[in-house]
């Protein structure tokens, strides 16, 4: 399995620029997501990494380290309907299935 | 393209009854997830299919969880009889192979 850890809580106001950290332990490592979810929906796709560095795309960008076990999403230029629920999760290495095993997901509050 | 479809997106029952779900993947996708998400928690996978077989089901709780997808396309979740600790969001996502899943909007089930 996995241990992936992630904060709770973060805020920021519009305009701004924010960091949410995740740090994992896995014995398999295969790749890992970023997945964002407002409030009763379902969590939408925003990044994948499987290989060191950044990955960018429009305003989010995602980052990974695999010798440290952490990986960042950054958000550039906060909107209020940024505010969401941020969903890290890792897939193991090794399996053809997919499997992925997320973090608590970490609330972000965008405040105007 | 449409989504992944689930329903009913809510559903509200008294401990030891009994509860069904539905969900209908992306055209398509040969891979099918059920997950429980709890309040304030990350998706835990249920089950995975892969086609109309069981490739994963290790965190089911088999003595009151069933799930089936006997054409390979359409899946229901199954729940008897239910207990307090059940409530919780319960999320279908599909994928192509190990790819990128895609997740419908949810049922929330309410167990009083």
């Amino acid at each position: 399995g996995q241990n992936i850890d992630q904060p709770t809580e973060m805020t920021a106001t519009e305009g701004a620029i924010v960091q949410i950290n995740c740090t994992y332990q896995t014995s398999g490592f295969n790749g890992l997501f970023w997945y964002q979810q407002h409030a009763g929906e379902a969590p939408t796709f925003l990044s994948y990494n499987v290989l060191d560095g950044l990955e960018e795309k429009g305003r989010f960008s995602s980052f990974l380290s695999r010798s440290k076990g952490y990986s960042y999403l950054l958000l550039k230029e906060l909107q209020m309907k940024d505010s969401a629920s941020y969903l890290c999760a890792v897939r193991e290495r090794g399996s053809t299935l997919g499997r992925l095993y997320f973090g608590r997901g970490t609330q972000l509050t965008v405040w105007p | 393209e449409a989504g992944v479809a689930q329903s009913p997106r809510y559903k509200i029952i008294e401990k030891r009854q009994s509860v069904a779900f539905w969900c209908n993947p992306i055209s398509g996708h040969a891979t099918l997830y059920w997950y429980q998400q709890i309040l304030g928690q990350g998706p835990k996978l249920l089950i995975q299919f892969q086609n109309n077989g069981v490739v994963d089901d290790s965190q089911l709780p088999k003595d009151r969880f069933s799930a089936e997808r006997l054409k390979g396309v359409d899946s229901t979740l199954k729940i008897q009889p239910a207990k307090l600790e059940d409530s919780a969001v319960y999320l279908c996502a599909s994928s192509s192979g190990t790819d990128t899943q895609y997740f419908g909007p949810g049922t929330r089930l309410t167990v009083l």
